[in-house]
């Protein structure tokens, strides 16, 4: 069976700085993909960034960069110098390659003092 | 770009009656639409997949009788959820994507109040 674990359920940072949240994921396929979404006070879903289990190098966009060990199957997210702004809600994701169902985790919320 | 608007982004409902919301995709095709609902501290459940062409994939604790959903066309998509009751309140997701591997673009949700 497919599972997305995000055990953090809430993470307080002063703003400028580094964080980085966890999400482990289970599956037997070979091929998948994985996300991580934010979703705003308004309750609108952001994507960030992705990840494709083939891939090597851990994806970065912007201030996002994703840490991808395979063998431990986890997805770290890891945000720099974060902003009042990064305040939300973080889901962590997967979707297999065999289908296109999303596989959520329960989310993280990430408060960033000033 | 692609953009999925989604409405009404919040209503009440009075207990016992039915509410429809709409997914509309811009600037692609929605070739399938997933229909989530996030209740009060939970994460995102998967009611129903639709794609076009297919008979529509309800999960095992969603059904047509009470999740009707239309796909008519490659751009629209809606969803009732019929007698509305307290554990039907929380946040609607439409979620719609194209051919080939490209992945959801999510409208910004239907939060639905039930009094």
């Amino acid at each position: 069976a497919q599972k997305v674990t995000q055990t953090q359920t809430s993470i307080s940072v002063v703003e400028k700085t580094t964080v980085t949240m966890d999400c482990v994921y289970e599956t037997r396929d070979s091929s998948y993909f994985l996300f991580w979404y934010k979703q705003t006070a308004s309750g609108e879903i952001v994507f960030l960034i992705r990840q494709d289990s083939y891939k090597k190098e851990n994806a970065t966009v912007g201030h996002y960069s994703l840490n991808f060990q395979k063998p431990k199957s986890s997805i770290g997210l890891i945000i720099t110098a974060t902003q009042i702004e990064d305040s939300a809600v973080y889901f962590c994701a997967m979707r297999l390659d065999s289908n296109y169902q999303l596989i959520w985790g329960s989310g993280t919320k990430l408060i960033i003092k000033p | 770009g692609a953009l999925v608007y989604q409405y009404p982004r919040r209503t009440i409902c009075k207990s016992g009656t039915s509410m429809r919301m709409e997914c509309q995709a811009v600037g692609f095709q929605a070739t399938s639409v997933a229909w989530y609902r996030q209740s009060p501290q939970k994460t995102f459940e998967l009611i129903a997949l639709s794609t076009v062409n297919s008979a529509i994939k309800y999960e095992q604790n969603f059904t047509q009788e009470k999740f009707p959903i239309s796909h008519p066309n490659l751009s629209f998509s809606s969803m009732t959820v019929l007698n509305a009751y307290l554990e039907d309140r929380g946040l609607y997701l439409c979620g719609a994507r194209g051919q080939g591997n490209s992945d959801y673009t999510f409208g910004s949700g239907t939060r639905l109040l039930v009094i």
